[in-house]
């Protein structure tokens, strides 16, 4: 099955400064890549994904970098704010109709220090 | 509005005990997960449902069951409930075919068994 890795398992940065999380994949198949924020005591909300047919998307302070030939993807974040703290997990997922799960990374713990 | 609803949001509860987590969704979604996850930890994936009469075992299935009688419900059953149970549980949907596939999360269960 797949095997999400990622790394680092902490980050702290001084805000404004950017921030980068990677994650590696094992499955070729795999085709959506999500990003999840979670906020302390909070559910995971979706904050970027992106397909295997790209190789980055943009949205606002956050970017999603995509390397299929070498089955890693990263989570940019520019411009860090304190609110920016959270814990952050990638994601891969194979396929849309059959049965297709999610696998998770162990996640990042992001502290933005004011 | 369409969301997903965990209940209860905390439960404290004896060993050896009975429990049913109870997930509905009116996302209108096939696809349906309970993930167990110790703060600011990993998602273990415990089961998962394609649709209605479709439940799938995830990594941590062996101590609970899930069933899926309607396509909005999908409750979790611990038998007997230890200790090592202790934890955050969400449940999470996403549309089968069609669309984004991007996963939406419940607000979670937070479990102690004493």
């Amino acid at each position: 099955g797949e095997n999400v890795e990622q790394h680092p398992s902490t980050l702290s940065v001084q805000e404004g400064d950017s921030a980068v999380i990677k994650c590696t994949y094992s499955d070729s198949a795999s085709n959506y890549f999500p990003w999840y924020k979670q906020e302390l005591g909070k559910r995971p909300q979706l904050i970027i994904d992106i397909r295997s047919n790209v190789g980055e998307k943009k949205d606002q302070r956050i970017a999603v970098t995509l390397n299929k030939t070498a089955k890693h993807f990263s989570l940019h974040i520019t411009e860090t704010q304190p609110e920016d703290s959270a814990v952050y997990f990638c994601a891969a997922s194979i396929g849309m109709n059959t049965g297709n799960q999610f696998y998770f990374g162990t996640g990042t713990s992001l502290t933005v220090i004011p | 509005e369409a969301d997903i609803y965990q209940t209860p949001r905390y439960l404290v509860i004896g060993t050896g005990k009975k429990i049913t987590l109870e997930c509905s969704q009116t996302m209108g979604h096939d696809k349906m997960y309970w993930y167990q996850q110790d703060p600011g930890m990993e998602l273990h994936l415990i089961h998962y449902s394609y649709g209605v009469n479709s439940t799938e075992k995830g990594d941590l299935s062996s101590e609970s069951t899930v069933s899926r009688i309607r396509t909005e419900h999908f409750p979790l059953t611990l038998e007997s409930a230890r200790p090592s149970h202790t934890s955050q549980y969400l449940c999470a949907s996403s549309p089968l075919a069609g669309g984004p596939e991007e996963q939406y999360f419940g607000p979670g269960t937070r479990l102690t068994v004493t």
